[in-house]
């Protein structure tokens, strides 16, 4: 029974380049949630999709970020052009109201460092 | 208790010791509280869940106290094991959706 998918588990760029995050979501849920940790802000949620939809984008960092659903099953967080400070782990978690819970499960994480 | 910044707070306990980690939220409309536990290089792994209707929910070894009174949270660990050495975080439910805010989180020792 897979878990949520995120890759690339680790990515090292040059600031002013773009990165691509990934993530797949657990089959059946609808819900899906980009978090970012880091060691002085803890984790924060970025935003948060249903159904595909943007719900809630207040996290997001500023116009550098954009965050996509392509599919139901499938995200991305885009950082364009990234900056040193953007260095975190990203997570993205999932929860399915089909399931009848409210639970979010988390990714294994991608750890973005920026040159 | 919860910290800000690099320094999270830690408790260390004996193996076969019990463990509490305690966690105080922010508002009191929250009405879903999780705890999550995440090891070195993971993501946060659910442990439990209690809805504010509640004020104890069991688990294996672990068991969730709720005290809406004074806005206080606590996670209880029996029979402490070092596999249980991680990262514990609570986050509480205060929006209109799954909207969850995480505490600082306690870093919990388990020495042999």
């Amino acid at each position: 029974d897979a878990g949520v998918i995120q890759s690339p588990r680790h990515e090292v760029t040059e600031m002013g380049q773009e990165v691509t995050l990934r993530c797949k979501l657990i089959s059946g849920h609808n819900s899906l949630f980009w978090y970012r940790q880091t060691m002085m802000r803890g984790l924060e949620l970025l935003i948060y999709f249903n159904n595909n939809v943007p719900i809630d984008d207040s996290g997001m960092p500023e116009d550098r970020f954009s965050a996509k659903m392509p599919n139901a099953s499938f995200s991305t967080l885009k950082i364009q052009p990234s900056e040193p400070r953007d260095s975190a782990v990203y997570f993205c978690a999932s929860s399915g109201e089909r399931f009848s819970t409210d639970t979010q499960y988390f990714g294994p994480g991608t750890r973005l460092t920026v040159l | 208790g919860e910290s800000v910044g690099l320094h999270l707070p830690t408790l260390s306990v004996q193996e076969g010791d019990n463990s509490i980690i305690n966690c105080a939220y922010s508002n009191s409309a929250s009405d879903y509280f999780i705890w999550y536990k995440q090891e070195s290089g993971k993501g946060p792994q659910f442990i439990i869940d209690i809805r504010s209707n509640m004020d104890k929910r069991q688990g294996q070894r672990v068991t969730v106290l709720l005290n809406k009174t004074v806005k206080h949270l606590s996670l209880q660990i029996a029979a402490t094991q070092p596999g249980d050495s991680a990262v514990y975080f609570c986050a509480e439910r205060s929006g209109g959706y799954n909207k969850l805010i995480f505490g600082a989180g306690t870093r919990l020792a388990v020495h042999p």
